[in-house]
Formats: structure tokens, sequence, C-alpha cells
């Protein structure tokens, strides 16, 4: 089946790492993103990962995957006020166009 | 610089009519996409499009309709028959899977 599973809710000092956690459960889950969506806005792309990988580095991102318990992360190091926001990680099956996302973790950073 | 388009930002709908959102895009993306999102809920599937002159319905398509005659549009109408329109609307475009979406800003709408 199709479901995409993340912590509601997640609060840390300003300086300090985030780690926005997700599980998945389709296996056949190729590519698996994270997305930022600050008030009022839509949705930016933040980061992507395939599925033969462990592990992508963009400047403060890491994400992690592991394959065998559908796990996925993103920690945010040096967390800035600015990156206060709701993440959101989405799964798109094999030959699909559909992203499947997850209810969002909504990340505060306190100064 | 190529981007995707929505409008209005705000829009308000008296109980018993239809609207319009509009959602255009200029990235020569092939597939087109409607979410609606509630407070403190992820984003619900509501219709898509892969081709011109062809959609299929999402997770949550009833109430809505939509078309899609040019590929550079996707305009999603709600009707009377959605009973709870209340939410934010967004539109999204895809090119393959490599990227993912490229989302718009958004159509918050409300019924008063």
């Amino acid at each position: 089946g199709e479901d995409v599973e993340q912590s509601l809710f997640l609060s840390v000092r300003e300086g300090d790492s985030s780690v926005i956690n997700c599980t998945y459960t389709d296996s056949s889950s190729t590519y698996l993103y994270w997305y930022k969506q600050e008030p009022g806005a839509g949705l930016q792309l933040l980061t992507y990962i395939f599925s033969n990988m462990d592990m992508k580095q963009d400047q403060r991102l890491t994400v992690l995957l592991n394959k065998k318990d559908k796990h996925l992360s993103l920690r945010i190091a040096d967390t800035q006020t600015g990156d206060s926001a709701i993440y959101f990680c989405a799964e798109r099956m094999d030959s699909s166009y559909k992203l499947i996302f997850g209810s969002g973790t909504r990340l505060l950073v306190r100064p | 610089d190529g981007g995707i388009t929505q409008s209005p930002k705000y829009l308000f709908r008296k109980e018993g009519q239809n609207v319009t959102l509009s959602c255009e895009q200029n990235l020569n993306h092939d597939a087109m996409y409607w979410y609606r999102q509630d407070p403190g809920q992820g984003l619900r599937l509501i219709y898509y499009s892969q081709i011109v002159n062809d959609f299929q319905k999402g997770d949550i398509a009833e109430g809505y309709s939509v078309s899609r005659e040019k590929k550079e549009s996707f305009p999603l109408t709600v009707t009377s028959a959605q009973k709870n329109p209340t939410a934010f609307y967004l539109c999204a475009s895809s090119t393959g899977v490599l990227y993912g979406y490229t989302f718009g800003s958004g159509t918050r709408l409300t019924v008063v």
C-alpha cells in the first residue's frame, strides 16, 4: 500500500542540528524527496535521493535512506530561524508520475 | 524565468457558486497536478494530467472538475457539489522523474 508517515512537530534551538524522520511502506519506491513549505506558500524542492543510494549531502542538508527499514531522514546542520517551516517527504513509485506525500513535520527554530 | 503561476492568491466563494482556479506553467512540463491542503494536514491529490486532453481523478475528486486543453494550462473548477471547499489549493507540474514537482504559490479559497 501507499503510505508515508512523519512526526508532526519538532522544536530545536538555533545553531543545533535538526533531524526530521519519515517512514514509507512501498518497497517499490524509486525516488524520495524532501520539500519545504513556508507559511502561505507553495512547496519548494530541497533535495532528493535515489533508492539505490544510502546518503546524499548538499551543503547543510544530509539525507539518509535505510531501505531495509523503509526509513528516510533529513538532517539540517546549524539550524537557523529561517529554517522554520513545514517539511514534507514524498515517494515516487517506479514508472509513475505521482508523488505520495507525508503529512508534514512543522519545524520550529527557537532563538 | 520559467515557473508555474496560480491565480488568484485569495478567492472568496458564496454558497452554491462555482469558482475556477487558474494554473499556468511555462516549463514545458507534460504532467500537471492539483492538490488540496487543509490546516495541519498533508497534501491530498484532486486531479492530475499526464498529457493534453487527458486527466485522471485523484483521491478526492468529488465536487471538482478540470480540463487540459493546452499543455501550459490546467484550471480547476470547484463546484457547488463540493460541500467543504475552504482550503489551500496547490498546483504542480513535472517532467520525467528526476526533479519531482514544481509547485505554484497556491490559492486560498474561502467560502463566505
